[in-house]
């Protein structure tokens, strides 16, 4: 078993929409979540980041972290096309440890 | 703008040539992180490093060496390139403040083809 599995996807949806992008993981040990967006052609940025437990908003995008299920998930309201890009999720122990990234979903947002 | 610079974003070289992929960050970052990503494995770490002259191995580093000699630059050495080492290698930086986490600041990505 992968240490974060993630839906490859491609995942495509009309402007507008509700997306939902998830990951599981195995380690009970991580506390530190993140989300990151890659656009084509383009090195990840970091889209949302979570400590522990519980949901952060940031605009149209929500993290949610559900550490007794071992799952997360981002959700982006009135998705637009140009939230179209791959977007991994991220975890770690401790701010110190290394970062386990997942496989990334593709996701397009058809206009 | 903080930011992480490749010195190639793409490029081409024969089975057995040693390649050289360059990395500088301007963030004063004392981490950096080499990785590379393929479809459906997700970024996987090769080496990173904690500060001047100190390197770590990571996950997949067999084939692979390093070197940082001044805290800005992360060099990536293929010692005798190999058709599997056909990838796209991503550059990261990360500062080690306490309290905030495990941000990585990113280059664009090299995309090396070994023929």
């Amino acid at each position: 078993q992968k240490e974060v599995e993630q839906d490859p996807g491609p995942l495509s949806v009309p402007e507008g929409a509700i997306v939902s992008l998830n990951c599981t993981y195995s380690n009970s040990a991580f506390q530190y979540f993140m989300w990151y967006r890659q656009y084509s052609r383009k090195g990840p940025e970091l889209l949302m980041y979570t400590y522990s437990s519980g949901n952060k908003e940031d605009g149209r995008f929500t993290a949610q972290v559900d550490k007794s299920s071992k799952y997360i998930s981002l959700f982006i309201r009135d998705s637009q096309p140009s939230d179209s890009a791959t977007y991994l999720c991220a975890m770690s122990g401790t701010s110190y440890d290394k970062v386990i990234f997942g496989p990334g979903t593709s996701l397009s947002v058809i206009p | 703008d903080v930011k992480v610079t490749q010195s190639s974003r793409y490029l081409v070289k024969r089975t057995g040539e040693k390649v050289f992929l360059e990395c500088v960050q301007d963030m004063d970052h004392e981490n950096m992180f080499w990785y590379r990503q393929d479809p459906g494995l997700g970024l996987r770490l090769i080496y990173f490093s904690y500060d001047v002259k100190m390197k770590e191995k990571g996950d997949i580093p067999e084939g692979y060496s390093v070197s940082r000699e001044k805290k800005e630059r992360f060099s990536l050495i293929l010692e005798s390139a190999s058709t599997n080492q056909t990838s796209m290698y991503l550059c990261a930086s990360s500062s080690s403040i306490a309290g905030l986490g495990n941000e990585q600041f990113f280059g664009p990505g090299t995309r090396l083809t070994v023929l």
